[in-house]
């Protein structure tokens, strides 16, 4: 079946980076995109940016522009999420989801706490 | 960027009632909209997509109608599973995409 599985739960310091994995397994890898979204406590989803695993082409959201990179490694088909200059309203849980048009399914989920 | 806004935030509801969920844009998106679900602890689940196809596994008991702008989910008999979050996402010309902030399905 289709599953992505992601890397497990980060504590980091501010101004710290954190990288999250997503291992796809199901499907074939480079036929569709990987969004991430993340989820901060008690509030709805919020789409972080898109990378296209076919050609590494990616769209990041305005608010994460200049601290987020996002890659594939299509000899493990993986895809990873970095985000840098961490600060403690970065406190989320982070999810990977395929891109069909809509998302699905998702990743699990990566709990990162930022906190000194 | 399409802002979605969804109503009620809350909704009580007693086991085997039909429960509403409302979500709007705030400019056309045809019928690229979906609907996920979400239970404490657990990833959004997809149930539908295009407005009104039903994901796979999703019961009959759930479904999705509007276009335009006003987008509707309904679940014709709660059962206890169904208690959770609900949210809906616009998928017309991505990126970006964007969410609604979701209506909460309690129990009544």
């Amino acid at each position: 079946q289709v599953q992505l599985v992601q890397s497990g739960a980060e504590v980091k310091k501010p101004g710290a980076s954190v990288k999250v994995s997503c291992k796809a397994s199901g499907y074939t890898f480079t036929s569709y995109g990987i969004s991430w979204v993340r989820q901060a406590p008690g509030q709805g989803p919020e789409w972080m940016g898109w990378i296209s695993v076919y050609n590494g082409n990616t769209n990041y959201t305005q608010k994460f522009q200049g601290r987020v990179t996002m890659t594939t490694d299509t000899s493990t088909n993986t895809a990873y999420m970095e985000l840098r200059s961490l600060r403690s309203d970065d406190t989320a849980l982070y999810y990977c989801a395929r891109v069909v048009d809509w998302f699905d399914p998702w990743g699990q989920g990566t709990l990162v706490t930022v906190s000194s | 960027e399409i802002v979605m806004t969804q109503s009620p935030a809350t909704l009580s509801v007693s086991p085997g009632e039909r429960a509403t969920l409302s979500c709007r844009a705030s400019q056309s998106i045809s019928s690229n909209l979906a609907w996920y679900q979400q239970k404490p602890g657990q990833a959004p689940r997809l149930l539908i997509y295009g407005a009104s196809t039903r994901a796979t596994g999703i019961p009959p008991r759930f479904s999705g109608s509007g276009s335009g702008t006003q987008f509707t989910l309904t679940i014709s008999s709660l059962q206890s599973e169904d208690f959770a979050v609900y949210y809906c996402q616009q998928y017309n010309n991505w990126p970006p995409w964007t969410f609604g902030q979701g209506t909460k399905v309690e129990i009544k």
